[in-house]
């Protein structure tokens, strides 16, 4: 059973433009999620995160929100930027330790200028 | 500056045979991860440690082995390589066992024939 779903593969969107990542956890004992994003030919780097006890955190043009009653997390690239182009990832864990960290699938952006 | 490195970062191998993928940290961290990669599964972990001569088995453990002798290394063995092991994986290592947050490798990239 997946516990943590991106259930869009890949999203286009234009440079100048909003992008919207969404992620859906089954598990209610998580507690910590983060994004990653990945280029090609690389591992992937962390990106944002965001505590349970959070609904919304910002860094930059990165803003993640959390919905723990619907179980999603988003990910808003603003403005987005052709550099944005690569695999995110979304992730979640428990405070029992980073060996329970569940990633999602992950999702293809493509910001085209 | 600190980094994880990971060779080689492509082998071709056959099956049955023996193979050492190696991951070098210089950040100091106690924890390391091994994941996998494969389309339609995101990161799959694999083996992990949090200290030296502690070693733990991840989600996806069968086939495959590590030894944590010192901080800074984890490789990573498949004692007999099976087809369904050509992936591509991701070293990383973590100053916080709690929140996930991930230092990754660039990825070795292992096909068996």
């Amino acid at each position: 059973d997946q516990q943590v779903k991106q259930n869009s593969p890949s999203l286009s969107v234009q440079e100048g433009r909003i992008s919207i990542l969404n992620c859906d956890y089954t598990n209610s004992m998580f507690d910590y999620f983060l994004w990653y994003k990945k280029y090609p030919a690389e591992g992937p780097t962390f990106l944002i995160s965001i505590s349970s006890i959070k609904d919304k955190n910002e860094d930059g043009r990165f803003t993640v929100f959390l919905n723990k009653s619907a179980k999603h997390l988003s990910l808003h690239i603003v403005p987005s930027q052709p550099g944005d182009s690569a695999v995110y990832f979304c992730a979640a864990s428990d405070q029992g330790g980073s060996e329970k960290l569940v990633f999602g699938k992950g999702m293809k952006l493509t910001v085209n200028p | 500056d600190a980094e994880i490195t990971q060779s080689p970062r492509h082998k071709i191998t056959e099956t049955g045979r023996q193979v050492t993928l190696a991951c070098h940290q210089t950040w100091n961290h106690n924890n390391m991860f091994w994941y996998r990669q494969d389309l339609g599964h995101g990161l799959r972990l694999i083996h992990y440690s949090y200290g030296v001569q502690d070693t733990n088995k991840g989600e996806v453990s069968d086939g495959y082995s590590v030894s944590r002798s010192n901080t800074e290394d984890l490789p990573l063995t498949l004692e007999s390589a099976a087809s369904s092991q050509t992936s591509v994986y991701f070293c990383a290592s973590s100053e916080s066992t709690v929140t996930g947050e991930l230092f990754f490798g660039e990825g070795s990239r292992l096909t068996v024939l």
